[in-house]
C-alpha cells in the first residue's frame, strides 16, 4: 500500500520570504502522480501543483515549485515570495496511474503554513 | 464551468433524521468522489463513482448511501447518523479514474449530528 508522510505539522514564514514544505512517499509502483493541494480556512481544496513521476523535470507554477527526487521518494514544495494569502493547510497527495487503484488520492497528514506580515 | 458545487454548505441533523448531500459538476468529468474530513486531518476516501457506477466503497457504514443519478450529479444519502459522523464532506471530480489530472473539489458540506 502507498503512504504519504508530511513530517512538519506546522510551518511559519515571513511575508516575501521563501519556505519549503517536505513530503515523502512510499510506493512500489513505477507510474504515478504527485500533487500539492492547499486548503485555506474557506475549506475548499485547491490544486497547487502536479508532477508526473516519469517526468524528471520539476513542475513549476508561478511562485510554486517542487523538488521531485524519485529515487529518494521525496516531493517538496517551495513557495517563493510568500504572501498572506498563502496561509493555509497544505496536503501532499499521491495518485496511482493504474486503473485498478480507482483514482484514489492518498493524502499526507498536512502542514499548516502561517505567513507573518 | 470549472466548478464542483455542493449543497447545502451547512447541515445540522438529528440522529433519527434522513438528509441528503448534493454534488454537481458540468465539466464532463466521468469520475466522482466523496471524501470525509475531520478538523485538521486529511480527507478520507468514502466512495468512487466511475461512469456513474460505484467502483470503490471504502467499507463505509450503510448509514451512508451514495447515488449517482447521472454523469453530472452525485448524492450522499444520510440516515441514522452518529455524532462521530460530524465532519466536512467533500465531493470531487476528475476526468477519469486513471487520468493523472488532479481532482476538482467542491467547498464541502459541514455536517453536524446532534
Amino acid at each position: 500500500a502507498q503512504t504519504v508522510t508530511q513530517s512538519q505539522p506546522e510551518m511559519s514564514v515571513q511575508e516575501a520570504e521563501t519556505v519549503t514544505l517536505s513530503c515523502t512517499y512510499d510506493t512500489s509502483e513505477s507510474d504515478y502522480y504527485l500533487f500539492w493541494y492547499k486548503q485555506p480556512p474557506s475549506r475548499q481544496m485547491i490544486l497547487v501543483i502536479r508532477q508526473e513521476a516519469y517526468k524528471q523535470q520539476n513542475a513549476t507554477e508561478n511562485r510554486f515549485s517542487v523538488n521531485f527526487q524519485k529515487a529518494a521518494k521525496s516531493f517538496s514544495l517551495k513557495i517563493s515570495d510568500s504572501q498572506l494569502g498563502d496561509a493555509a493547510m497544505y496536503f501532499c497527495a499521491y495518485r496511482s496511474a493504474f486503473y485498478n487503484q480507482g483514482g484514489k488520492l492518498i493524502f499526507g497528514q498536512g502542514t499548516e503554513l502561517s505567513v507573518k506580515p | 464551468d470549472t466548478e464542483v458545487t455542493q449543497t447545502p454548505k451547512h447541515l445540522v441533523m438529528g440522529m433519527t433524521n434522513k438528509k441528503s448531500l448534493k454534488c454537481e459538476q458540468h465539466m464532463g468529468h466521468r469520475a466522482m468522489y466523496w471524501y470525509k474530513q475531520k478538523a485538521k486531518k486529511p480527507p478520507e476516501l468514502m466512495f468512487v463513482y466511475s461512469y456513474e457506477k460505484l467502483s470503490i466503497n471504502e467499507s463505509v457504514p450503510s448509514r451512508f448511501s451514495p447515488e449517482c443519478p447521472n454523469s453530472s450529479l452525485l448524492n450522499l444519502h444520510l440516515h441514522a447518523l452518529q455524532p462521530e459522523d460530524s465532519a466536512l464532506y467533500l465531493c470531487a471530480s476528475s476526468q477519469e479514474v486513471q487520468a493523472g489530472y488532479g481532482y476538482t473539489f467542491g467547498s464541502g458540506t459541514r455536517l453536524t449530528v446532534v
